[in-house]
């Protein structure tokens, strides 16, 4: 099947500092990105959805100009955590939209655990 | 609005124990459904897409079934293993991309 790698899988950062986490399609292009974040004992929520060469959509309620998104590739998507803080503490999910064999399947990628001191 | 419930919670059962885990969505429009696993501290594995013009799907001990009218999907869990032990969501889209997940059904399988 499709594999989806992130990158750090862990990070712990100063409160105030930027955190970038990378989401690669190892084996197919994606043109369409997706992220994710869980809290502990809670589902996934989405936060954006990233699209190859254009700007990402985010969801109500998420700040665009905290979490940075950029889709500068058919394999590559970046989440910038900028200025982070305590609470932006979380599991972060990367997923990957897999070519339209199969219907549309997403592929999701291990996950990253950012905690903020 | 998508929304998702799945039934039950938490589940815990003796190895070997034939399971149906239930996923109610409210938006029936749809062109698909996954089911995923997800192990503790990990990422998603994809298990199962179903397509609306589908009434099953099968891989290996895994059969899904979506019922469309009536907003509900079924997993089914055949002859049970401890290694099945995970949190097992269903994502029904809303709208043409995104995903939306349940709470999940916690399910574990005592040796």
């Amino acid at each position: 099947g499709a594999v989806v790698s992130q990158h750090p899988s862990r990070v712990i950062c100063k409160s105030g500092t930027s955190v970038k986490i990378e989401c690669r399609s190892l084996d197919f292009q994606a043109t369409t990105m997706f992220w994710y974040r869980q809290f502990p004992k809670q589902s996934l929520m989405l936060m954006a959805t990233s699209n190859e060469g254009s700007k990402a959509t985010y969801e109500q309620g998420v700040e665009k100009d905290k979490f940075l998104i950029n889709h500068a590739s058919l394999t590559l998507s970046t989440l910038t955590v900028t200025s982070a803080h305590p609470e932006d503490s979380s599991f972060y999910i990367c997923s990957a939209r897999a070519p339209t064999s199969g219907g549309g399947t997403q592929y999701f990628g291990p996950g990253t655990r950012l905690t903020v001191l | 609005k998508q929304e998702v419930t799945q039934i039950p919670a938490a589940l815990s059962v003796p190895e070997g124990e034939n399971l149906v885990l239930n996923c109610s969505f409210t938006d029936s429009a749809i062109y698909n459904l996954q089911w995923f696993r997800q192990d503790p501290g990990k990422g998603l594995t994809s298990l199962l897409l179903i397509q609306s013009s589908q009434r099953e799907q099968t891989s290996g001990r895994l059969n899904a079934s979506l019922d469309k009218s009536s907003g509900r999907s079924t997993l089914y869990i055949a002859a049970s293993q401890p290694g099945d032990s995970a949190t097992y969501l269903c994502a029904p889209p809303q709208g043409a991309q995104k995903l939306v997940f349940g709470q999940g059904t916690r399910l574990t399988i005592n040796p």
